[in-house]
Formats: C-alpha cells, sequence, structure tokens
C-alpha cells in the first residue's frame, strides 16, 4: 500500500473549519484513500473514505485532488471534542490490511 | 446493536503469567483484526482473521503471540509468558468484509500491564 504524509500537528480554532492535508504522491489506480481519528486513549474511529470524488458525510468532507497525489479532510466546524489524532491511510479495494502512520495531531481551542 | 466489544479493559499481569484479550465483533461482520499499540506509538497491525481461519499474522511476534476466532465465541489473542514490554494498548476491529467500502469499527482496547 502507498505510503502517505501528514504534518505532525496543527492547531486550529473552536466553530472555525479545520483542514487536514495529506500527501500520497505514489497511489495507486485501486487504493482508497481513508481517514480515522483517535480521541486520546480510545480506539480509532473511521470518519470518511473516497477513490477519486469528493466526499461528505455527517462528519467531514474529503477533498481529493484529480491527479489524486494528495487530499485534504475538512472538519467544518471544528469543537473541542474533535481533538484527537487524525491519520490518512490509503488501501487497496481487496484485502490490504490498514497501515497506521504517526498522523496529525489536532487541538481545538477555545 | 452494540459495537466491537472488548474485554476487560484493563488487564494486570506478572512476569511469565498468560493475558487472554477477547474481542466480540458487531453482530454480522466475520473479519476480525487485532492492533497494539505501545505506549507513545502508533497503532502495529498485529493480525486479520476470518471465522476459524488466520489470513494474515505477519505482524505477529513470532513467539508467545497466538490469536483464534473459533466457529462460535469472541475472537480470543492470548500473550503466554508476559514480559514488561508487552504493555500496551491492544484494539480489536471487525468489519463484513474486505471491499473499500467496508470501513473497520474498532473497540475500545484492553489495556495491559505487566508487572
Amino acid at each position: 500500500d502507498a505510503k502517505t504524509t501528514q504534518p505532525p500537528s496543527m492547531d486550529c480554532a473552536e466553530g472555525r473549519a479545520a483542514n487536514l492535508p495529506c500527501n500520497h504522491s505514489t497511489i495507486s489506480g485501486n487504493e482508497y484513500v481513508y481517514w480515522y481519528r483517535q480521541i486520546h486513549s480510545q480506539g480509532p474511529q473511521y470518519i470518511i473514505h473516497g477513490l477519486k470524488n469528493n466526499e461528505t458525510n455527517e462528519m467531514a468532507s474529503l477533498i481529493i485532488t484529480e491527479d489524486r497525489k494528495s487530499s485534504t479532510l475538512i472538519l467544518p466546524h471544528a469543537t473541542l471534542r474533535d481533538t484527537a489524532v487524525y491519520y490518512c491511510i490509503v488501501k487497496a479495494d481487496s484485502w490490504g490490511k490498514l497501515q497506521f502512520g504517526a498522523g496529525t495531531q489536532v487541538v481545538v481551542t477555545p | 446493536n452494540a459495537g466491537v466489544m472488548q474485554n476487560p479493559r484493563h488487564l494486570v499481569r506478572r512476569r511469565g503469567q498468560e493475558a487472554r484479550l477477547r474481542c466480540s465483533p458487531m453482530k454480522g461482520h466475520s473479519h476480525v483484526y487485532w492492533y497494539r499499540q505501545l505506549p507513545e506509538e502508533g497503532l502495529k497491525f498485529m493480525v486479520y482473521l476470518q471465522k476459524e481461519n488466520i489470513i494474515d499474522e505477519s505482524g505477529m511476534p513470532k513467539e508467545r503471540f497466538s490469536a483464534e476466532f473459533p466457529k462460535e465465541g469472541p475472537s480470543i489473542l492470548r500473550i503466554q509468558q508476559v514480559v514488561r514490554g508487552d504493555s500496551a494498548a491492544y484494539f480489536c476491529a471487525s468489519s463484513p468484509g474486505t471491499g473499500a467500502y467496508y470501513g473497520y469499527t474498532f473497540g475500545s482496547g484492553t489495556r495491559l500491564t505487566v508487572v
């Protein structure tokens, strides 16, 4: 599975949009982009995933560039409860284990 | 619709004892994955099981660790003769399949402390 690169940390003001970047320049055609988050000491939580089209659900939006080499997770109105480590992962459609990197530590401040 | 259930939440073992961690997947999920998170480190894949079969155990330490997912009952991660370095959070996840639209659902984890 392709590797991903994320900034180690970022801060966000409560109520503002949080834009989390991820680079995956070696992504191949059958690999999807997944986002998970881990709130302190809890189990990881699935957020969203996509192949090439932009996706939106009740938690977030996922914007994937046309060449698929990078993506951005958008939390539209960050709250204090969104403070967590966010992981960007690429995985093939068929079985391929989820490989968690270091992720981005997001801190939402009042 | 209960989520992935792991027990116990916390487990303390003395060096040399055995640890048994249990994971009940979500209803309808037949795929189970175990991950380990050492203190201040990331999540590392350990093993992937389907009912009665180990599909991928590439992340399992070669000795002392084993996993099973019997036809009936929860998946079990077993650690024999525990050492202090086994102290970690162990997370289980489940999915109904392996296709791209199947996100993993994780449990709350078991925190193992070896004293």
